[in-house]
């Protein structure tokens, strides 16, 4: 069974601050690395993905990989109270379509 | 191009019994999984199906059970009800035209399920 670790937060910061969530994960083979952010009461919805190790930015999004430290996180700059929610960390099993996920990390923006 | 759908949005029943619920991908993908969400779980991989074919499965029961049709259109079903699966049961879509392709997965807005 492969496993995905994330910290269950919940994580405050406030305002306009840079907020760092983080997942690791067991099995090294590993390639496919999602992050989903689910707001309360609504389905995960798809922030950004990461295949290669370094850093993949998509507007205030950074998502960071680290192949052999086995880590996955993710980087808000600006964060907003509307990005308050729980982000679910993600990886895909090499050939085939079958995902792990975290059990999420729960942020909470303060105005 | 619309999201992928799920009826019905919100169901009760009681312990013993069956449930079928149902999803549509979105236009186009083949590939639809299905996953039990807890809140002390959190998501569970159930099964996935392409071409009417179920490609992968988790560690459920037997009672949990699914079919794809030629659509791409699919069906859960659980039988024998159990107060242990009140969840959000999510279906999730992807294009994944062969295993191993880097396509990611869509949701939907989940089915919930109370079971007295």
């Amino acid at each position: 069974q492969k496993e995905v670790e994330q910290n269950s937060g919940p994580l405050s910061v406030p305002e306009g601050a840079i907020a760092s969530l983080n997942c690791t994960y067991s099995d090294r083979g590993s390639q496919s690395f999602f992050w989903y952010r689910q707001y309360s009461g609504k389905s995960p919805e798809l922030i950004m993905f990461i295949y290669s190790n370094g850093d993949k930015e998509d507007g205030r999004f950074t998502a960071q990989l680290n192949k052999a430290s086995q880590y996955v996180s993710l980087l808000i700059r600006d964060s907003q109270p509307s990005d308050s929610a729980t982000y679910l960390c993600a990886v895909k099993e090499d050939n085939f379509n079958k995902f792990y996920f975290g059990s999420g990390t729960k942020l909470n923006v303060k105005p | 191009k619309a999201g992928v759908t799920q009826t019905p949005r919100y169901l009760i029943k009681t312990r013993g019994q069956q449930v079928t619920l149902s999803c549509s991908p979105i236009s186009g993908h083949r590939s639809v999984s299905w996953y039990q969400q807890t809140p002390g779980q959190g998501l569970q991989f159930l099964f996935e199906y392409f071409s009417e074919t179920q490609r992968n499965k988790g560690n459920f029961p037997g009672r949990f059970s699914g079919r794809q049709f030629s659509n791409s259109r699919s069906e859960m079903n659980v039988s024998t009800l159990e107060l242990g699966d009140s969840a959000l049961y999510l279906c999730a879509s992807s294009l994944s035209p062969t295993p191993g392709s880097g396509e990611t997965q869509y949701f939907g807005p989940g089915t919930r399920l109370l079971v007295l």
